[in-house]
């Protein structure tokens, strides 16, 4: 059965930093490519960074280039999200997402994250 | 970016109604979109692919239907079961874009 659960997230300052780990099981964590996917408190959905299984080709949304970096350790099987310079905006629910062909496949429940002073 | 309008916001339903959700593209995005089903604490589910392919283990109660730039679920024979929050996603060009989701309550 394929499971993602994330973990990492709680109560961050502004210009705090934060780091998000997503655990795999399940599958062949290596071959595929990974995405964090926020939602912001009575907002939607949306997408913040995409990983290719052999981290050669990551990708951010505007809003968290310079801030977030995305990495995997295929050999852990696990996704990270450090996050820095945190702002009140990137208060959310973190998702971690399983990529394939067709879009996204899995989910994890999510890891709450919120920057407040 | 291709923007996603879904609709409604929210919808209240009775066991065995039958409810619609609408998603719009604001391009054409030929059958690249999917249907999740998320309920609360838990992981979101893979519902529908490709507009209109039901993933195994959806029941088929749901299905799908649309191309291009107007999309929809449907549901038949509402079940208790099916109180959940529903987004669209597509998949035709990059960054993925969401529907801003759709809460159906069931009376």
């Amino acid at each position: 059965e394929v499971q993602l659960v994330e973990s990492g997230g709680g109560l961050a300052k502004p210009g705090g930093s934060l780091r998000l780990s997503c655990a795999a099981s399940g599958f062949n964590f290596s071959i595929y490519s990974m995405n964090w996917v926020r939602q912001a408190p009575g907002k939607g959905l949306e997408w913040v960074s995409f990983i290719n299984s052999i981290s050669s080709h990551t990708f951010y949304t505007d809003s968290v280039k310079g801030r977030f970096t995305i990495s995997r350790d295929n050999a852990k099987r696990s996704l990270y999200l450090h996050m820095n310079s945190l702002r009140a905006e990137d208060t959310a629910i973190y998702y971690c997402a399983r990529l394939v062909a067709v879009g996204i496949d899995y989910w994890g429940p999510g890891t709450p994250v919120t920057v407040a002073s | 970016e291709t923007t996603l309008t879904q609709s409604p916001a929210f919808m209240s339903a009775t066991p065995g109604d039958k409810v619609n959700i609408s998603c719009k593209a604001s391009q054409d995005i030929d059958d690249d979109l999917n249907w999740y089903q998320q309920k609360p604490g838990q992981a979101a589910i893979f519902i529908i692919q490709e507009a209109s392919t039901l993933v195994p283990g959806t029941p088929p109660r749901f299905s799908g239907s649309g191309y291009g730039t107007d999309f929809s679920l449907t549901i038949n024979d509402i079940e208790s079961g099916d109180a959940a929050y529903y987004f669209c996603l597509q998949h035709d060009n990059f960054p993925y874009t969401f529907g801003q989701g759709t809460k159906l309550e069931i009376k």
